[in-house]
């Protein structure tokens, strides 16, 4: 009955580093959704998986973010060179089933990153 | 950019009165969600309306979406110290992948 879980919970790192945050949806969901939080704002949608495919991946910031999720579960989203602006809580959610209007995500505790 | 707009950004209140928040947007939504996220946790679902004019009740808490559904509201009757937290509302459209959130709405309620 585990829910979605996400490591690690706080990441600090120097600007220019490259950085790997781990999403384990709940098991069998087939979506799988990333999200940046910026400090006091909603989510933004990063990019969306089904199972092992990346349907939609407009909402990445830029070219130095890339997601992945080989196996259709765990998803890594990694950013390279970070910057200052890419601090955020980084929100990871799984749905049991393909997209569609309404259905439920649920969401991980997210990742808080803080780029120096 | 927040294509969804909430209000009040901030409300603080007593326990025991009435709130309403609102979350409106110039697009129309397949569907509408309202959320409610505590500190250092993810956002957990709290209702989806899908229907023009839809309204939901969840114990205190009162949704409604509009008839053009491009808004929606939350009402909460008898607020209490266990309801303080961010309320967000979010869209999704037809034919995509996004939910679009808004930016929240921060409710504090004192005992």
């Amino acid at each position: 009955g585990a829910g979605v879980s996400q490591s690690p919970r706080y990441k600090v790192a120097k600007r220019g580093q490259d950085v790997a945050l781990r999403c384990d949806p709940i098991s069998g969901h087939v979506s799988l959704f990333w999200y940046q939080q910026a400090l006091g704002q909603g989510p933004e949608f990063l990019t969306y998986f089904q199972n092992e495919a990346q349907l939609d991946k407009s909402g990445l910031p830029s070219d130095r973010f890339f997601a992945e999720r080989p196996e259709g579960s765990v998803s890594t989203l990694k950013i390279q060179r970070t910057q200052q602006e890419d601090s955020a809580v980084y929100l990871c959610a799984s749905s049991p089933a393909a997209y569609g209007s309404g259905e439920t995500q649920y969401f991980g505790p997210g990742t808080r990153l803080l780029v120096l | 950019t927040q294509l969804l707009e909430q209000s009040p950004q901030f409300l603080s209140i007593q326990e025991g009165e009435n709130l309403t928040v609102y979350c409106n947007s110039s697009s129309v939504f397949s569907s509408l969600q309202w959320y409610r996220q505590e500190p250092g946790e993810g956002p957990v679902l709290l209702v989806t309306v899908v229907t023009g004019g839809e309204v939901k009740k969840l114990k205190r808490l009162t949704f409604q979406f509009g008839d053009a559904r491009k808004d929606s509201s939350l009402h909460i009757t008898a607020a209490q110290p266990g309801d303080t937290g961010l309320y967000l509302c979010a869209g999704r459209y037809t034919g995509g992948f996004k939910t679009i959130f808004g930016a929240g709405t921060r409710l504090f309620v004192k005992a």
